[in-house]
């Protein structure tokens, strides 16, 4: 079946631009969360959705970072007035409630 | 704070030489222990699921087992295809997996 798709899967940001990325979870799973994973390390977590509903942002490193999923199943992380320190690759993930997380490939964010 | 430390952070094995990985961890009420294998330009894809000290789970040459302090992933006669990163995580009473960085692994022919 259809897994976790992500879009773009590069993205190339001049500093200061905003970008939005997007996540398609797997139909029917409620939960979705969002990790930004720098290079050589793991993925670290920045906000969970539980349908339209973001029950923790507390991962989110600044303001800039705002992340929403309006009907309970697309999501957009947009992230504005980019900085270098922003580059990194940005997975999704989704699940059904208190499972397993199946991931996306990713969003590979580059600010130059 | 949750935490989980990965050894080593890379290791490297010829074809058939078995071995293991660690994952340290501690965490304030354990509701699951999560090992993901991570290929380059990939998403992590997982792998097991482990809730309580003594389980343990197999599939094919991998087997993670558990206890109160740390989880070992065994890789039993590795090949080449198992060549990857791992990476395993941890989840509190929250929804969020608190990951380590993860073991490179390679496997030579």
């Amino acid at each position: 079946g259809a897994g976790v798709s992500q879009s773009p899967r590069y993205k190339v940001a001049k500093r200061g631009q905003d970008v939005a990325l997007r996540c398609d979870p797997i139909s029917g799973h409620v939960s979705l969360f969002w990790y930004q994973q720098a290079l050589g390390q793991g993925p670290e977590f920045l906000t969970y959705f539980q349908n339209e509903a973001q029950l923790d942002k507390s991962g989110l490193p600044s303001d800039r970072f705002f992340a929403e999923r309006p009907e309970g199943s697309v999501s957009t992380l947009k992230i504005q007035r980019t900085q270098q320190e922003d580059s990194a690759v940005y997975l999704c993930a989704s699940s059904l409630h208190l499972r397993e997380q199946y991931f996306g490939p990713g969003t590979r964010l580059t600010v130059t | 704070e949750d935490q989980v430390t990965q050894s080593p952070e890379a290791l490297r094995l010829q074809e058939g030489e078995s071995s293991s990985l660690n994952c340290s961890y501690t965490v304030s009420g354990l509701r699951g222990l999560f090992w993901y294998r991570q290929d380059p330009g990939k998403g992590p894809e997982f792998l097991f699921t482990l809730y309580s000290a003594g389980e343990e789970k197999e599939k094919e040459r991998l087997k993670a087992t558990l206890t109160k302090k740390e989880s070992f992933l065994h890789i039993t006669a590795p090949k080449p295809e198992d060549s990857a990163t791992y990476l395993c995580a941890v989840q509190d009473g929250s929804e969020k997996l608190v990951f380590g960085k993860g073991t490179k692994l390679t496997v030579n022919p």
